[in-house]
């Protein structure tokens, strides 16, 4: 079993601090890295879709950047705002493209 | 509406009494896919299918079966459910799979109580 694996499980912040987690996985066989929000009582939804070393991505407050080489990428939430309260999950795909394996997530909250 | 979704939300039942929860997605997507959740871990998948009549093993497929006879619906059966088969289950399609842009898109979930 492939091991993916995030830190830190569960953060709280204040409103307005700026954030970052990491997701770690293989570097060998890598394909792609996926980023998830997945709010309280509903689905997960995809943030990035990640393919290249060196990648970065950009969604409003929240970016992502990706090195294949050493096998991380990290999330980075600019000024949290409350309704960025959510567990974030990352997704390794390996060369296949069929398998996606998930890590347990970081549980974020952000304190009014 | 682009959606995927899953019944039913919620189920209790007993050890041995076969079940199924359903999958359909609207969106045309070739692969499909089911994963459990469970405190603690990660979201670990079951089975998935790249195409119809073509399904493969996840990292947990121990006592589930799947089938994929049409584009839009992919079942997940228990044939004789465990207590250790009690779990939050999600399915999720995608375009393509994890190749290209792939992300997937998750149903509501299915809450399953084995007793």
């Amino acid at each position: 079993i492939l091991n993916v694996e995030q830190s830190p499980q569960s953060l709280h912040v204040q409103e307005g601090d700026s954030t970052n987690f990491t997701c770690s996985f293989p570097s060998s066989n890598f394909y792609a890295l996926h980023w998830y929000r997945w709010e309280t009582a509903k689905s997960p939804e995809a943030l990035f879709v990640m393919t290249l070393n060196g990648d970065e991505k950009k969604k409003g407050r929240i970016s992502a950047t990706l090195n294949t080489k050493e096998g991380y990428s990290y999330l980075y939430i600019k000024g949290s705002q409350p309704e960025d309260s959510a567990t974030y999950l990352c997704a390794f795909i390996r060369d296949t493209g069929n398998q996606f394996y998930f890590g347990t997530g970081t549980s974020l909250t952000v304190i009014p | 509406e682009a959606q995927v979704t899953q019944n039913p939300r919620y189920l209790i039942t007993v050890t041995g009494k076969k079940l199924t929860v359903t999958c359909s997605q609207n969106m045309n997507h070739e692969y499909m896919s089911w994963y459990r959740q469970d405190p603690g871990l990660g979201l670990r998948q079951i089975y998935y299918s790249m195409n119809v009549e073509v399904t493969d093993k996840g990292d947990v497929p121990e006592g589930y079966k799947v089938s994929r006879k049409e584009k839009r619906n992919f079942p997940l059966i228990l044939e004789s459910p465990s207590p250790n088969q009690t779990s939050l289950y999600f399915c999720a399609s995608s375009l393509i799979g994890g190749f290209g842009t792939g992300e997937l898109f998750f149903g509501e979930g299915s809450r399953l109580t084995v007793l």
